[in-house]
């Protein structure tokens, strides 16, 4: 079984700071990576995916994340907060075959809350 | 491309009353999935149709819990009783079919509260 771990609920930054949300997986087989983003009263929005292509994935609204494999890791960074950037981020995991073909296990969740 | 459609937004009833949420997916996509998304978490899936079949209704709970997507298209979830552990949000999502599932596409949500 897969599962995901978002190290810490909440993360703070000031307004043109670097953004880091840690993400790490457990997976007994190659996963496929997501993050997602929520914000208020809306459903989720893919910003990036990783599935096996290359490691480093370029997002929407100027978000990347690296796979690396020996970590089991995939956080998600942007070098310079914006004030939009304010909401609750996930990260999940797919793993392919058998009935879990296609199944997403999420995170708890990050929110994240920028500053002037 | 119109997007996943959900209603009702917002819905408050009491315990041991019964609720049904619709979704409509985007037009063309097979597979259909129902999260349950409680407060502080992240979502959990319910129950995966692909087509009109399920795939994996694992985590769905039966006894209570029950779905149907008949013609494949429009999806429909009901709680019957419902229990004061139900109140969160109940998003549908959508992809192509089941080799795209990377490519989810989520509605609003419905957020569900019972008193």
């Amino acid at each position: 079984a897969q599962s995901v771990t978002q190290l810490g609920s909440h993360v703070s930054v000031s307004e043109g700071a670097l953004v880091l949300l840690r993400c790490n997986y457990s997976s007994s087989v190659p996963p496929y990576l997501f993050w997602y983003v929520q914000y208020p009263n809306q459903g989720l929005q893919l910003l990036l995916k990783y599935t096996s292509a290359a490691t480093l994935v370029k997002g929407i609204n100027g978000f990347e994340a690296e796979f690396k494999k020996s970590e089991t890791s995939f956080h998600l960074t942007k070098p310079s907060a914006h004030m939009s950037d304010a909401a609750e981020y996930f990260c999940a995991v797919s793993v392919g075959g058998g009935t879990s073909y296609g199944k997403l296990t999420f995170g708890q969740g990050t929110i994240l809350t920028v500053h002037p | 491309e119109a997007g996943v459609a959900q209603s009702p937004r917002y819905k408050i009833i009491e315990k041991r009353q019964s609720v049904a949420f619709w979704c409509n997916p985007i037009s063309g996509h097979a597979t259909l999935y129902w999260y349950q998304q409680i407060l502080g978490q992240g979502p959990k899936l319910l129950i995966q149709f692909q087509n009109n079949g399920v795939v994996d209704d694992s985590q769905l709970p039966k006894d209570r819990f029950s779905a149907e997507r008949l013609k494949g298209v429009d999806s429909t979830l009901k709680i019957q009783p419902a229990k004061l552990e139900d109140s969160a949000v109940y998003l549908c999502a959508s992809s192509l079919d089941r080799r795209q599932s990377y490519e989810q596409y989520f509605g609003p949500g419905t957020r569900l509260t019972v008193t």
